[in-house]
């Protein structure tokens, strides 16, 4: 089974503009969750996804959105960007809601500059 | 609200020698247990969880990990460190299944030849 995908890999944006990175979870799943991880912070959860509807959402600021389709593919959108929302931004899949175990993608690098 | 606690930022192990790396969660119910691996430049990768049963769970790679109750601690063990172990580990924990998924600041394994 192919893991989960994500797109694109790497990303250079400048401050204020927006960024799209989407996520292709492993097949059958349809659970997706969104992660923000900095040397700083950490990882940090930003939202999850199942069956189209978000089911829980970290305290990050409006500015970051996502949505999931029927598909169970996801995308998040991050608006007006600042330099410190530079980061490596990790989606991960899972069969169900609840106890099942994540599998991650290899992540999505957005250097803002 | 939930947290969870990795005391270590590093530990250093010789190959061959056991390994523990310590993870203490605070849940208001019931906790759900998982343990990662993100090896540079890579999503994490499942290790193990513990959600309900035996207090000891083995997981990939020959390793293990005891959940502990009374200490409300669930550390990481392997009896035979391998220089390839080296990376960096995260313990995270949820308290319910719908509960969001919170990590652990990580803690990074050298394990020298």
């Amino acid at each position: 089974k192919a893991g989960v995908t994500q797109t694109p890999r790497y990303l250079i944006k400048t401050r204020g503009q927006q960024v799209t990175l989407s996520c292709s979870p492993i097949s059958g799943h349809r659970s997706v969750s969104w992660y923000q991880q900095t040397p700083g912070q950490g990882l940090q959860f930003l939202f999850e996804y199942f069956s189209e509807t978000q089911r829980n959402k970290g305290n990050f600021p409006g500015r970051f959105s996502g949505r999931q389709f029927s598909n169970s593919r996801s995308e998040m959108n991050v608006s007006t960007l600042e330099l410190g929302d530079s980061a490596l931004y990790l989606c991960a899949s899972s069969l169900q809601e609840g106890t099942y175990e994540q599998y991650f993608g290899p992540g999505t690098r957005l250097t803002v500059t | 609200a939930q947290s969870v606690a990795q005391p270590e930022d590093q530990v250093n192990v010789a190959e061959g020698n056991p390994l523990t790396v310590k993870c203490t969660y605070s849940v208001s119910g019931n906790p759900y247990l998982f343990w990662y691996v993100q090896y540079p430049n890579r999503g994490l990768q499942f290790l193990l969880k513990y959600i309900t049963g035996d207090n000891l769970v083995k997981g990939s790679y020959g390793f293990e990990a005891e959940f502990n109750k009374s200490q409300t601690s669930f550390h990481l063990k392997k009896p035979s460190a391998l220089v390839s172990d080296s990376a960096l580990y995260f313990c995270a924990v949820r308290d319910s299944g719908y509960s969001t998924l919170t990590f652990g600041k990580g803690t990074m394994l050298l394990v020298s030849p």
